[in-house]
């Protein structure tokens, strides 16, 4: 099946510094979104990409739809404690309809140290 | 306005046994999406529902699971006869229509022994 590849796979970094992962698929997506989850809880949506160029900012967030339509950035810049969590992207592939059939990616686990 | 609730959080089978997870949507929502996550992986879709109708079932086993969603009460997800490769954390999302943010519950850890 299709899959999304995300990188990198942790991260460990010190408060304060940037933080930058990615995904990348072998065929289009027509949304990106990412994701993120802490230890015992459900994912929460960060920024959601609709359109490919699309760069889209939410506080310290950035995230960028790729031009091709198959990667995704996101950026975390002057990180914090509280930024540690898994980090997932999820795309909707072309043709999918309007249903939530995403395909995730396996992940980027961030540590801060304070 | 309360989030998606699930229950219960967390669930241990006997194998062979039925596992029932219970999804309560938003209010206002009637749209319900199933994921399994296995440990250290992103979600897989499951199922896909609105009230009283499968839409998108294309993720299911193909045995032992079903899901409903009733025109009352919460949204569903049997397992019967569970095996260990069962275990594992249920996602239930909910959305108010299609194109719409879909939020997520906490999710039910599924331990089978």
């Amino acid at each position: 099946g299709q899959q999304l590849n995300q990188s990198p796979q942790s991260m460990f970094i010190q408060e304060g510094e940037d933080v930058s992962m990615n995904c990348t698929s072998s065929s289009i997506f027509n949304t990106w979104l990412w994701y993120k989850q802490d230890p015992g809880e459900g994912p929460v949506l960060l920024i959601a990409l609709y359109k490919a160029g699309e760069l889209t900012s939410n506080g310290r967030l950035t995230a960028q739809f790729g031009i091709t339509r198959k990667d995704s950035f996101l950026n975390i810049s002057a990180s914090i404690p509280s930024d540690v969590g898994i980090y997932f992207c999820a795309g909707q592939p072309l043709g999918a309809g309007n249903n939530r059939k995403l395909i995730w990616g396996l992940g980027t686990s961030l540590a801060v140290n304070p | 306005n309360a989030g998606v609730m699930q229950n219960p959080r967390h669930l241990v089978r006997r194998r062979g046994q039925e596992a029932r997870l219970r999804c309560s949507p938003m209010k206002g929502h009637s749209h319900v999406y199933w994921y399994r996550q296995l440990p250290e992986e992103g979600l897989k879709f499951m199922v896909y529902l609105q009230k009283e109708n499968i839409i998108d079932e294309s993720g299911m086993p193909k045995e032992r699971f079903s899901a409903e969603f009733p025109k009352e009460g919460p949204s569903i997800l049997r397992i019967q006869q569970v095996v260990r490769g069962d275990s594992a954390a249920y996602f239930c999302a909910s959305s108010l229509a299609t194109n719409t943010e879909a939020f997520f519950g906490q999710g039910t850890r599924l331990t089978v022994v």
